[in-house]
C-alpha cells in the first residue's frame, strides 16, 4: 500500500525558515518524481514543486520561486521542502504527492502538514 | 501560465442525478488534464488522469471528456457518498489547479 507521511509543519514567525519532511513506503521511492501541493485554509489547490526521480531537475510556480527547495533523498525514501522567507500568505496545509506521469498527474496523496506563518 | 477556469463553483443535486462539471484551460492542453475529489478533511484523491482514464479503484460512475480547452467530468448517477469538492488539474505545462466546484446534496 503507497504510503505518504508528511511532517514538520508548524507555527512560523514572518521572514523564518521551515522544512518540511515526505517519509514514502510501499513502492519504489526513486522511480517517481515528487510533488509537494498547498492548501490555504478555505481555499484552493495550488501546486508548489516537482522534483525529478533523480532530483537533478526541479520546477517551481513564480510563487515560491527562488525561496523554497525541493530535495529528495531515495536512500531513505524521503522528500523534503526547504521554505525560507516565510510569508502570511504561505499559510496552508502542505501534500506531499506522488508524481505517476513523469510530470504528470498526482496518483497518492499524504494526509497534509500544517505551515501557519504568523507572528 | 495556463489558466484554469472552472464551473460551476457550487452544484447541488439529488441523489441518482448525472452530474457534470466544467473545466475551461486558457489555452491548448492537449489531453493532460485530471480530475481530483476531496472530501471535507480529508487529502485529495485521484479519480481520473489524462482527461479520460479511471484511476484505480475509481467507480464506473466518474467518467471524464475533452481535448483541447474544455473538459468534462461526468458523475452518471450520484450517491451519498460523492459529496465532496471537485478540482481539475492541467499538467501540460507546469501544473495548475482549477477553483474547484463544491457538489452537495439537494
Amino acid at each position: 500500500e503507497v504510503q505518504l507521511v508528511e511532517s514538520g509543519g508548524g507555527l512560523v514567525q514572518p521572514g523564518r525558515s521551515l522544512k518540511l519532511s515526505c517519509a514514502a513506503s510501499g513502492f519504489t521511492f526513486s522511480n517517481y518524481y515528487m510533488a509537494w501541493v498547498r492548501q490555504a485554509p478555505k481555499k484552493g489547490l495550488e501546486w508548489v514543486a516537482t522534483i525529478s526521480t533523480s532530483g537533478s531537475r526541479t520546477y517551481y510556480p513564480d510563487s515560491v520561486k527562488g525561496r523554497f527547495t525541493i530535495s529528495r533523498d531515495n536512500a531513505k525514501s524521503s522528500l523534503y521542502l526547504q521554505m525560507n522567507s516565510l510569508k502570511s500568505e504561505d499559510t496552508a496545509t502542505y501534500y506531499c504527492a506522488r508524481d505517476d506521469g513523469y510530470e504528470g498527474w498526482f496518483a497518492y496523496w499524504g494526509q497534509g502538514t500544517l505551515v501557519t506563518v504568523s507572528s | 501560465d495556463i489558466q484554469m477556469t472552472q464551473s460551476p463553483s457550487f452544484l447541488s443535486a439529488s441523489v441518482g442525478d448525472r452530474v457534470t462539471i466544467n473545466c475551461k484551460a486558457s489555452q491548448n492542453i492537449n489531453k493532460y488534464l485530471d480530475w481530483y475529489q476531496q472530501k471535507l478533511g480529508e487529502a485529495p484523491k485521484l479519480l481520473i488522469y489524462n482527461t479520460n482514464s479511471l484511476h484505480t479503484g475509481i467507480p464506473s460512475r466518474f467518467s471524464g471528456s475533452g481535448s483541447g480547452t474544455d473538459f468534462t467530468l461526468t458523475i452518471s448517477s450520484l450517491q451519498p457518498e460523492d459529496v465532496a469538492t471537485y478540482f481539475c488539474l492541467q499538467h501540460n505545462s507546469g501544473w495548475t489547479f482549477g477553483g474547484g466546484t463544491k457538489l452537495e446534496l439537494k
